[in-house]
């Protein structure tokens, strides 16, 4: 199976930061990379697919680079409805993986 | 828009089966793969079965393989989660999810809002 892991687990930062988010794959996934959003109670949300690709309806601050094993979410100019958490999904084989969360939270 | 609305979770015993519905709208059901995701309380998110769009081909981790069934009605939009031996790991929220394409993407575009299952003596 692929372990996915985020880092960091936790962050706190201020409206207005800029904020990365790391996700690593065990083994190489390619392109194949996902970022989903998460507020308390809620389903999820995607917002990257395909690693770089911007969901329809998602604010252009949110972005997403990376291949092969290193991944980043990159949120700039942080709003307040962006503090949630967020998961990184690999979908180049099965079993599909995820990583396991970033809480987002206010400084 | 496309919705999706998930039932039929509750409080179950161990070793008791359960089926969940999810009943979708807003978009071309027969077209499109479909997925079902569980998030245990306070935990992070794991996949739990996918079909393709016209149910050919169907896919789980090892840890609901042979007990866990995912099938779909095309003709009421429905997509279901025959869950069988059941055990207290199970005990999660469980999301129905839409594929942006036939299955084969593998990842979940649109989510439901959830179905709470506890299983519990």
């Amino acid at each position: 199976d692929i372990q996915m892991t985020q880092s960091p687990s936790s962050l706190s930062a201020s409206v207005g930061d800029r904020v990365t988010i790391t996700c690593r794959a065990s083994q190489s996934t390619t392109h194949y990379l996902n970022w989903y959003q998460q507020k308390p109670g809620k389903a999820p949300k995607l917002l990257i697919y395909a690693a770089s690709s911007l969901q329809s309806g998602v604010p252009s601050r949110f972005s997403g680079s990376g291949s092969g094993t290193d991944f980043t979410l990159t949120i700039s100019n942080l709003q307040r409805e962006d503090f949630a958490t967020y998961y990184c999904q690999q979908s180049y084989r099965t079993p599909l993986t995820f990583g396991q969360g970033t809480k987002l939270e206010i400084k | 828009q496309v919705q999706l609305v998930e039932s039929g979770g509750g409080v179950v015993q161990p070793g008791r089966s359960l089926r969940l519905s999810c009943a979708a709208s807003g978009f071309t059901f027969s077209g499109f793969g479909m997925h079902w995701v569980r998030q245990a309380p306070g935990k992070g998110l794991e996949w739990v079965a996918t079909i393709s769009y016209d149910a050919i081909n169907e896919y789980y981790p090892d840890s609901v393989k042979g007990r866990f069934t995912i099938s779909r009605d095309n003709s009421k939009n429905t997509l279901y989660l025959q869950m069988n031996s059941l055990r207290a790991e199970d005990t999660a929220v469980y999301y129905c999810a839409k594929d942006p394409g036939d299955g084969y993407n593998f990842y979940f575009e649109y989510w439901g809002q959830g179905t709470l299952v506890t299983v519990s003596s």
